[in-house]
């Protein structure tokens, strides 16, 4: 699996627009880039997710660099609800032999502030 | 829908005691998975579940046993409590062994 790189701490004002980082250089063709949270003390919240397209939904915009070695988590509008923190992780979708594991690194520790 | 549902939400043992952590989910989904968070060290995959009446190990097995009569539950035991098995325990399921996954709020256990 792609290894990824996340700045461990970020700020954002309340209202304004959160601008997530991921580099995950060693991305291979079949893999996809998911997106959790892990609100404190809560069990992680699935995000989004995408393999070479921009993605959007209710939660979030996913922008993927056309080279797919990097991409970033966009929350259009931060709230305070909205600190926690946030994992980038890079695995291969589906096949016979997939466990469904996922592998959670450091993440990126979002402070929303008012 | 309630979604993942976990109980008891908190829970101290003594070293030796064994206990069921409870899971289940009303969404239909096939997949089910048990993990373990401790401090500093993330999410690690204990046993996982592909539908009723299989279920196989993750990376931090031992010590625990899971069953899968349903599709609903996927219960998981501590055979014998030890201090290293205090943890907060996250149950997940997903549609299927994909990625897209959905977590309970965890129970906190702590074994003395």
């Amino acid at each position: 699996d792609a290894k990824t790189t996340q700045p461990p701490s970020m700020d954002c004002a309340e209202g304004r627009a959160a601008n997530l980082p991921c580099n995950h250089s060693t991305i291979s063709g079949n893999e996809y880039v998911y997106w959790y949270r892990q609100i404190h003390s809560q069990g992680p919240q699935y995000i989004i997710h995408g393999l070479k397209n921009n993605e959007t939904n209710e939660m979030a915009s996913l922008i993927i660099t056309e080279d797919r070695k990097s991409s970033t988590l966009i929350l259009p509008h931060a709230t305070l609800r909205d600190t926690a923190v946030y994992y980038c992780i890079v695995r291969v979708a589906g096949g016979s032999s997939n466990t469904g594991k996922l592998i959670f690194g450091q993440g990126t520790t979002l402070q929303v502030k008012p | 829908n309630a979604g993942v549902t976990q109980t008891p939400k908190f829970q101290v043992l003594k070293t030796g005691q064994s206990m069921t952590l409870q899971c289940a989910q009303d969404m239909n989904h096939e997949y089910m998975s048990w993990y373990r968070q401790d401090p500093g060290m993330g999410l690690r995959l204990i046993h996982y579940s592909v539908g009723a009446g299989i279920t196989d190990q993750g990376e931090v097995p031992n010590g625990y046993n899971v069953s899968r009569s349903t599709t609903e539950d996927f219960p998981l035991r501590l055979l014998s409590a030890a201090p290293s098995q205090t943890s907060v325990y996250f149950c997940a399921s997903s549609p299927s062994a994909s990625f897209t996954q959905y977590f309970g709020p965890g129970t906190r256990l702590t074994v003395l």
